[in-house]
């Protein structure tokens, strides 16, 4: 039980590059999310998932692309890359349940991302 | 959600109990208590919730006051590997098919020594 993974760990862009991260769950998770998180700062929520199929926008989506055609992946895509999307990106699983257990979330590893 | 306050940062020796405050003096009824670490460069890791009785894991126990508007998270023997931030959060139980989406603030930097 892998729990979840990301991949690449590690990328350098240039600005105007396109990329895809991959997230991964072996928990059989219905949510997914995907955040950022900058120096200092905190999480911010980008897109979530509450199913294989559907997307939804976070927080801060401008910029950013989601896909969920499996249930047990969630893809983030930057079209255009951009020094402002310099950051640790972060997926997470939750069960699907409505109540408490949505926010039992369970994070990977994180993709380290800089845009030149 | 209600708002939560931490220290910033405390330290305990390795071996001991660590025991982390939260104020949450706003709470509502129906709002549940998380706590989550991070450890440095790896992503957050979820540690134990509770809605007003304590709860004990194999991680931690969480202590909340019968007022609901504080709690303490114990780590029973601290070790090197506690050493992280940890962030106590507020959230109302979410309905079905709505984000559920973690904001942590700045938390407490608990730091284990030798």
């Amino acid at each position: 039980n892998a729990g979840v993974t990301q991949t690449p760990k590690f990328r350098v862009l240039k600005t105007g590059q396109s990329m895809t991260l991959l997230c991964a769950q072996d928990m059989n998770h219905e949510y997914m999310y995907w955040y950022r998180q900058d120096p200092g700062m905190g999480l911010r929520l980008i897109h979530y998932s509450v199913g294989e199929g559907t997307t939804a926008k976070g927080e801060v989506p401008d910029g950013y692309n989601v896909s969920r055609l499996k249930k047990q992946n969630f893809l983030l895509g930057l079209e255009s890359a951009a020094p402002s999307q310099t950051s640790v990106y972060f997926c997470a699983s939750s069960l699907g349940l409505a109540g408490f257990r949505s926010y039992e979330q369970y994070f990977g590893p994180g993709t380290r991302l800089t845009v030149t | 959600d209600a708002k939560t306050t931490q220290p910033p940062s405390m330290d305990c020796a390795e071996g001991r109990a660590a025991n982390l405050p939260c104020n949450h003096s706003t709470i509502s009824g129906n709002e549940y208590v998380y706590w989550y670490r991070q450890i440095h460069s790896q992503g957050p890791q979820y540690i134990i919730h509770g809605l007003k009785n304590n709860e004990t894991n194999e991680m931690a126990s969480l202590i909340i006051t019968e007022d609901r508007k504080s709690s303490t998270l114990i780590l029973p023997h601290a070790t090197l590997r506690d050493t992280a931030v940890y962030y106590c959060i507020v959230r109302v139980a979410s309905g079905t098919g709505t984000a559920s989406k973690l904001t942590f603030g700045t938390g407490t930097r608990l730091q284990v020594t030798l």
